[in-house]
């Protein structure tokens, strides 16, 4: 079946480091990946998607490129910021709807001032 | 634009009494709604997922249960809770294969 792995937390970095929180998956087909970012105390807000292969996903500073022959859908951000702490899921979907809709389990990132 | 809200946003709640979480989501007629669970330091667990009025899916049998009244409205239920129910739960919806969430809603049973 569909899979999500992504990168043990939690990642702790300096502020304006390069960020970068691997993704892998495992799905037939072609799925859409996406990368939700989750604020203390908050629900989950989608950061970026990408519907198919090579596509780039972009917002707020983050990059994720949608990577078939890898299977891989890195998250990056060149300057990170204190603001930017939070956990940050991959996830990917297939088909019609969000049913099928399979969550990593959610990568923790702290920046340091 | 479409826009979600659950309530309460947090509660603490006696093992062994009731729970009703409600969700309601405006500027979208028909959507699919999508309850979830979130544990403490944990991933997410698709917990309840409708379709329509009325039709609802399990994916993980236990003490909860999902009612949908009406077109946008979704509810959570229990008829007594147990202290491993404690939890963030986030209601969603979906357009076509992206899901939103809602602003979640902290349970503390003690």
């Amino acid at each position: 079946g569909n899979s999500v792995t992504q990168m043990e937390g939690p990642v702790t970095l300096s502020e304006e480091a390069f960020l970068t929180i691997n993704c892998t998956y495992t799905a037939t087909g072609y799925p859409s990946l996406f990368w939700y970012v989750q604020y203390p105390g908050e629900g989950l807000q989608l950061l970026l998607k990408a519907t198919k292969a090579d596509d780039k996903g972009s917002n707020k500073g983050f990059e994720a490129t949608y990577r078939k022959e890898t299977t891989s859908f890195h998250l990056e951000k060149g300057s990170v910021q204190v603001s930017d702490s939070a956990v940050y899921f991959c996830a990917l979907s297939q088909g019609v709807g969000g049913f099928k809709t399979i969550f990593g389990a959610g990568t923790r990132l702290f920046v340091k001032a | 634009s479409q826009t979600i809200h659950q309530w309460p946003a947090t509660l603490v709640q006696p093992v062994g009494s009731p729970l009703s979480l409600e969700c309601t989501v405006e500027g979208t007629s028909n959507p699919n709604l999508y309850w979830y669970r979130q544990a403490a330091g944990r991933g997410l667990q698709l917990l309840f997922y409708s379709v329509g009025i009325g039709q609802i899916s399990s994916e993980v049998p236990q003490n909860l249960s999902a009612s949908r009244p009406q077109d946008r409205q979704f509810i959570l239920s229990s008829k007594k809770l147990l202290l491993s129910d404690s939890g963030f739960y986030l209601c969603a919806w979906d357009s076509g294969n992206t899901i939103y969430f809602g602003e979640g809603s902290w349970l503390t049973v003690v």
